[in-house]
């Protein structure tokens, strides 16, 4: 039973585009919300993250929005650059600095 | 900068060998996670402490998996007769873990790649 899912396992986008990556969750106790970044043989990089107080929280190039009532969440990437491709995790915890629940990830390709 | 730091980054072991991995979180980091992350999956828990109290254990955690983190500050991961299924990359993330400071990101290692033989 997957409580957070990344339902695109790729996205390819060109250079200064707009990258967007999508989330749901299932879960109603979850109030926190992250996006991590993942290069290979690294560990996952924190982006952004936003409460569940709020719809939108931005962040220079990234902007996370949430829909609480459709439990969806999207990680929006403006300009993209190449240095963007990488494996982006959505990951959930119902109450910060409790464990996290991650997605199965999406691989991002900015393609210059 | 200090980072969460993990040791070894590789291990190449035999089959029912036992294995221990270290992770130093960020000073002052009150709350310490270990996941585990298998090819096409994303981190899932295993463990975490609260200092040196072990708060929660995954069902992940077999009885052949142990934790400890004894002074509140390194922890460490062991996993007796390791199997085949073991194989993965272990990470470590560590985070400020107290109330006052809110909703608070966990940082990560870049992780200990296990692989058994």
């Amino acid at each position: 039973d997957q409580q957070v899912k990344q339902n695109s396992p790729s996205l390819s986008v060109q250079e200064g585009r707009i990258s967007i990556l999508n989330c749901d969750y299932t879960n109603s106790m979850f109030d926190y919300f992250l996006w991590y970044k993942k290069y290979p043989a690294e560990g996952p990089t924190f982006l952004i993250s936003i409460s569940s107080i709020k719809d939108k929280n931005e962040d220079g190039r990234f902007t996370v929005f949430l829909n609480k009532s459709a439990k969806h969440l999207s990680l929006h990437i403006v300009p993209s650059q190449p240095g963007d491709s990488a494996v982006y995790f959505c990951a959930a915890s119902d109450s910060g600095n409790t464990p996290l629940v991650f997605g199965k990830g999406t691989r991002l390709s900015v393609i210059a | 900068d200090t980072g969460v730091s993990q040791d070894p980054r590789h291990k190449i072991t035999k089959r029912g060998q036992n294995v221990t991995f270290r992770c130093d979180p960020i000073s002052e980091h009150n709350r310490l996670y270990w996941y585990r992350q298998t090819l096409g999956q994303g981190p899932e828990f295993l463990t975490y402490f609260q200092n040196e109290a072990q708060l929660e254990k995954s069902r992940l955690l077999s009885d052949r998996f142990s934790a400890e983190r004894p002074k509140g500050s390194f922890s460490t991961l062991e996993i007796q007769r390791t199997e085949q299924g073991d194989s993965a990359m272990y990470l470590c993330a560590s985070s400020p873990g107290t109330v006052r400071w809110g909703n608070q990101p966990q940082h990560f290692g870049d992780g200990t790649r296990l692989s058994i033989l």
